[in-house]
């Protein structure tokens, strides 16, 4: 069963422009929302997680905005660089324990 | 962040073979570790969640005796792939979970993968 959904599959933004990509869950037992980086034959590296008692959490040129109402959430990437060019994951989880992912996105910051 | 390192990165085996793949926290202690299997251009699927001293638990659909789990020690899971065969190939990723201190949170740290092919 997928519990979290992800949108879009893929993206290409134009270096310089933000990136959005999109999250919905459905449990609404979840209490963290982090969201990982993986690159080409790496594992995923945690980029920024954000708690349901928290609207909106921002990490450098990383923003997410959490929607408890709407079961939703978001990351922004501001200032997109060719070096963001990698797959995104949002996923959930419930009191420390295992993590589920969204489907991924393929992000493509094009010069 | 902390660091968690698996053993092989890659590995190449005929059907009928076993293979294990190590999974260690370096700089910390991980009580839980917990196993994903991941197919080309698509997300992690948690195989297992396994627990230091204990028997793990698996995901629905996964199979136990296929996929043995030991987590000998606090900084150490393994996972054997029994009798693999062409259609166990995949991206295998393991990560730990690191106790947050001071009353902060705690995080989950990643692996850079094995990737297993069964000829």
């Amino acid at each position: 069963q997928q519990q979290v959904k992800q949108s879009p599959q893929s993206l290409i933004v134009q270096k310089g422009g933000i990136s959005i990509i999109n999250c919905a869950y459905e449990n609404t037992a979840f209490d963290y929302f982090p969201w990982y980086q993986q690159f080409p034959g790496k594992g995923p590296a945690l980029l920024i997680a954000i708690r349901p008692d928290v609207s909106e959490k921002k990490e450098g040129r990383f923003t997410i905005s959490f929607n408890k109402s709407a079961k939703q959430f978001s990351l922004h990437i501001m200032d997109s660089q060719p070096g963001d060019s990698a797959t995104y994951f949002c996923a959930a989880s419930w009191g420390y324990q295992k993590v589920t992912f969204g489907t991924g996105t393929k992000l493509q910051v094009i010069p | 962040g902390a660091v968690v390192s698996q053993h092989p990165s890659r590995v190449i085996c005929k059907s009928g073979t076993s293979v294990k793949i190590e999974c260690r926290s370096l700089d910390f202690q991980a009580t839980t570790m917990f196993w994903y299997r991941q197919f080309p251009k698509q997300s992690l699927m948690l195989m297992a969640t396994s627990n230091e001293g204990s028997k793990a638990t698996y995901e629905q659909g996964v199979e136990k005796d296929k996929f043995l789990i030991n987590h000998a020690s606090l900084t150490l899971s393994t996972l054997t792939v029994t009798s693999a065969h062409p259609e166990d190939s995949s991206f295998y990723i393991c990560s730990a979970r690191q106790r947050g201190s001071g009353g902060g949170e705690d995080t989950q740290y990643f692996g850079p993968g094995t990737r297993l092919t069964v000829l």
